[in-house]
């Protein structure tokens, strides 16, 4: 049975810290994806790592994802207030005929 | 514009009383999955569709019921809900095929079983 961890589950921060989001995964998986969501909104796609060592960026938001050590990062570089979100990863397994099971999520708050 | 459309968005409702959540997906994807998502919990998989007919249990199936008679209609069946169903469900689908599968979200129905 995969199971995908995330940690930490809560995270504050100060505007202008770095930090990272850890998420493990217990079985072989070909993909990984990084999920955010707003408070009281639904959940829109941030990144999806296809291969060993792939490393995606969006503005203040870095992913990466090592295969082998069953582990992906969302690194966040010098935080503001508009990252505050909750962020979930997602492994698929089986191939494409496989699903996703989610981690419980972070939820990052950033204070002035 | 490419959604999914969830409905009621909010609904209230009694034990026992069943009820359909709707769920239609504009953009031809074979891939739909129920999710709820609790405190704590995170989002957990009720069920999946890998096509038109093809459906398959998730993590937490008891209590519901799928069908997938059509490719863009994957409505989600409470036939007697429990308290314990009361949550945030997401129903999301996804171009399943050998590339990235990005799942697109709708929007959430909270649903409350007194």
């Amino acid at each position: 049975e995969l199971k995908v961890e995330q940690n930490p589950l809560f995270l504050s921060m100060q505007e202008g810290k770095n930090y990272t989001i850890y998420c493990n995964y217990s079985t072989t998986s070909d993909r990984l994806y990084w999920y955010r969501q707003d408070p009281g909104k639904s959940l829109e796609s941030l990144f999806v790592l296809l291969s060993n060592g792939a490393v995606k960026q969006e503005g203040r938001l870095m992913a990466s994802l090592d295969t082998k050590a069953r582990l992906s990062t969302l690194h966040i570089t010098a935080a503001v207030h508009d990252l505050s979100a909750t962020y979930f990863c997602a492994v698929n397994y089986g191939g494409s005929q496989g699903n996703l099971i989610f981690g419980k999520g972070t939820k990052l708050s950033v204070k002035p | 514009e490419a959604q999914v459309t969830q409905n009621p968005r909010y609904l209230i409702t009694v034990t026992g009383k069943k009820l359909t959540v709707t769920c239609s997906q504009n953009m031809n994807h074979e891939y739909m999955s129920w999710y709820r998502q609790d405190p704590g919990l995170g989002l957990r998989q009720i069920y999946y569709s890998m096509n038109v007919e093809v459906t398959d249990k998730g993590d937490v199936p008891e209590g519901y019921k799928v069908s997938r008679k059509e490719k863009r209609n994957f409505p989600l069946i409470l036939e007697s809900p429990s308290p314990n169903q009361t949550s945030l469900y997401f129903c999301a689908s996804s171009p399943w095929s050998s590339g990235a599968n990005v799942l697109t979200f709708g929007a959430g129905s909270r649903l409350t079983v007194l």
